[in-house]
């Protein structure tokens, strides 16, 4: 199956610092990417979608001056949080669609664990 | 508002059958997700319903019913290694934007 992969897989950082996630499909075109979010034992929520070339649409609730979304190509998708807080600390996830010959999915990367300090 | 409701926690023993029930309401419907998630990784999709009826996939099968809102995933033959968090989640857009219910957690007992 097609593989996203995300970068670093762990990080800690300082309080007021910015840490900069990336996401990349390895072996397709993502158009569209999604981040989410996710607390211990909760489910995931929906950050943003991010799409190729243009801004990304963030859910309601969530600021878009501190978590910049930028897809600069079709396989790269990034997620910085600026001025981390210790409320930011959580398992961040991001998700890329593909819609080539074999049908529509959706493909999770691992996962980035960030801890704020 | 959205709203996916599944149950918190499943236990079963090794070798029996489970069913997930899945409810949602949301302001958009193209599709429903079942994702299954250890714990501290990323989901890892399991099944995709669009159209009512049974999806067979091995050992999982998952199930729609369009009009009531309705779905389940059906675990059989429960090795250890399907515990895990069970995640429900529906596209509400074109987009392939997904929400999710809070998941199921199954415990599987020897």
């Amino acid at each position: 199956g097609a593989v996203v992969s995300q970068h670093p897989s762990r990080v800690i950082c300082k309080s007021g610092t910015s840490v900069k996630i990336e996401c990349r499909s390895l072996d397709f075109q993502a158009t569209t990417m999604f981040w989410y979010r996710q607390f211990p034992k909760k489910s995931l929520m929906l950050m943003a979608t991010s799409n190729e070339g243009s801004k990304a649409t963030y859910e309601q609730g969530v600021e878009k001056d501190k978590f910049l979304i930028n897809h600069a190509s079709l396989t790269l998708s990034t997620l910085t949080v600026t001025s981390a807080h210790p409320e930011d600390s959580s398992f961040y996830i991001c998700s890329a669609r593909d819609q080539g010959i074999g049908g529509d999915e959706q493909y999770f990367g691992p996962g980035t664990r960030l801890t704020v300090t | 508002g959205q709203n996916i409701d599944q149950p918190t926690e499943m236990t079963a023993t090794e070798g029996a059958i489970v069913q997930i029930n899945c409810t949602y309401q949301t302001s958009g419907f193209n599709g429903l997700f079942w994702y299954q998630q250890h714990a501290g990784e990323a989901p890892t999709f399991l099944s995709y319903n669009v159209l009512d009826g049974l999806e067979e996939k091995g050992r999982f099968s998952s199930f729609l019913s369009r009009s009531k809102g309705y779905s389940y995933l059906l675990l059989k033959e429960l090795q250890m290694k399907d515990s895990a968090s069970y995640l429900c989640a529906v596209a509400t857009d074109s987009w392939g934007k997904l929400q999710f219910g809070a998941g199921t957690q199954v415990v599987v007992t020897p």
